[in-house]
């Protein structure tokens, strides 16, 4: 079945450095990507998309690339602040679908 | 009033209480979502309605009682809940369900 894989938490950094989170996911065809953010005590935004293979993804600084090679969608930013500290979630949507498979989500911290 | 909106923001109750949850979307979407978000466990879909019909009804207890009037609001009446439903209740929308969701900022409930 579809499925999103993305890397546990959490994820501690200091500001300024460059951030990697991971997301693979398992799909037949060609579902669209996103990642959403949830900062502390609200609901989820989204944050980028891509819909199709090599699409790229990007605002706020963060961007993400659309990789059917590799099934992977990996969010990343040149240089965390830490009003960056959330939760991130990846998921897939296929256009034939009444809903979005969310990842478990990964938390993470910036120290200033 | 921008996005989706919810409320009331908080709500405590007892297992013997009746209440409702109500959701707003000022988007002009045509979709709209019930998820429940409990800590250490991954995003659930609870209810899916699009052009205020039901699609989608995730084997959810019959104490959550879904009514969507029309395509701008969402409720969520709840009654005689157990306190493992405490939890962060999510409302979304979307214009189509092959498109990306918005969401609200959500409901905290606690069951006493």
């Amino acid at each position: 079945g579809n499925s999103v894989t993305q890397m546990e938490g959490p994820v501690t950094l200091s500001e300024e450095a460059f951030l990697t989170i991971n997301c693979t996911y398992t799909a037949t065809g060609y579902p669209s990507l996103f990642w959403y953010v949830q900062y502390p005590g609200e609901g989820l935004q989204l944050l980028l998309k891509a819909t199709k293979a090599d699409d790229k993804g990007s605002n706020k600084g963060f961007e993400a690339t659309y990789r059917k090679e590799t099934t992977s969608f990996h969010l990343e930013k040149g240089s965390v602040q830490v009003s960056d500290s959330a939760v991130y979630f990846c998921a897939l949507l296929y256009s034939s679908a009444s809903k979005i498979i969310f990842g478990s989500g990964t938390r993470l911290s910036i120290r200033p | 009033e921008t996005g989706v909106t919810q409320t009331p923001r908080h709500l405590v109750m007892g297992m013997t209480n009746k209440k409702s949850l109500k959701c707003e979307q000022h988007l002009g979407h045509n979709a709209m979502y019930w998820y429940k978000q409990s800590a250490k466990k991954p995003l659930e879909l609870m209810f899916v309605y699009s052009l205020e019909e039901r699609v989608e009804n995730n084997s959810v207890p019959s104490r959550f009682s879904p009514e969507c009037p029309n395509s701008s609001h969402l409720f969520l009446h709840l009654h005689t809940l157990q306190p493992e439903d405490s939890a962060l209740y999510l409302c979304a929308s979307s214009q189509g369900l092959d498109k990306e969701q918005f969401f609200g900022p959500g409901t905290r409930l606690t069951v006493l």
